[in-house]
């Protein structure tokens, strides 16, 4: 079935440091978005991306559709940061059912 | 950014009995999802909901689930009866378009007993 593979399944960094978290998926991708989970459960949208790169705030997503590649890059990181980063990806339905990967679990020590 | 809301934020049931999760979409938009996470797992697609219709719905939407949203009240997720497999979080989405960005609520909290 559709894969969505995300690395490193978990990272640790001191604050100040940037982050840069991946996301492969096994077939075309007609919409892709970056959520953060935090510890507590509650899920925010980060960036939506299907392709080329996106900047918000000290987040930049760039997504490679051709090789099934997004990237997410956390630039200082801080404490807050520490949490839950999922991609999920829409595989070509265009009806928004999304597939998530298993996150990546990003730690920000002081 | 835009919010969904979603009542209860916590249910806790007893087997057997049947459960309803209200979700309060952006009010704009069309396309609404449920999703379910089991505690520390993957978080995975329930149904999509377009124009009062089932749009898509996996092997996790077993036949005692059911959706609707009246007359563009809130988009319900009934479970009757539930199980014991059921417990859960379960997160309702909403979007423009099926294309468009997801906006998730805070998730309902269910506990079967």
């Amino acid at each position: 079935g559709q894969q969505v593979q995300q690395s490193p399944a978990s990272l640790v960094l001191q604050e100040g440091e940037n982050a840069e978290l991946q996301c492969n998926f096994s077939s075309t991708a007609t919409q892709l978005q970056w959520f953060y989970q935090s510890p507590g459960g509650s899920l925010v949208s980060l960036l939506s991306n299907p392709s080329g790169t996106k900047h918000t705030g000290r987040l930049t997503s760039t997504t490679v559709t051709k090789e099934r590649r997004s990237s997410l890059h956390i630039s200082s990181s801080q404490t807050t940061d520490s949490g839950t980063y999922l991609c999920a990806i829409d595989h070509n339905t265009n009806t928004g059912k999304l597939t998530f990967g298993d996150g990546t679990v990003l730690t920000v020590k002081p | 950014g835009p919010k969904v809301l979603q009542i209860p934020s916590h249910q806790i049931i007893d087997m057997g009995q049947m459960v309803t999760l209200n979700c309060d979409p952006v009010s704009n938009h069309l396309y609404f999802y449920w999703y379910k996470q089991i505690l520390g797992q993957q978080m995975e697609f329930l149904v999509n909901f377009y124009n009062g219709k089932v749009m898509e719905k996996s092997k996790l939407f077993k036949d005692q689930f059911s959706v609707e949203r009246p007359d563009g009240s809130y988009f319900t997720l009934k479970i009757q009866p539930t199980a014991l497999e059921d417990s859960a979080v379960y997160f309702c989405a909403s979007s423009r378009g099926g294309e468009n960005t997801q906006y998730f609520g805070p998730g309902t909290r269910l506990l079967v007993l």
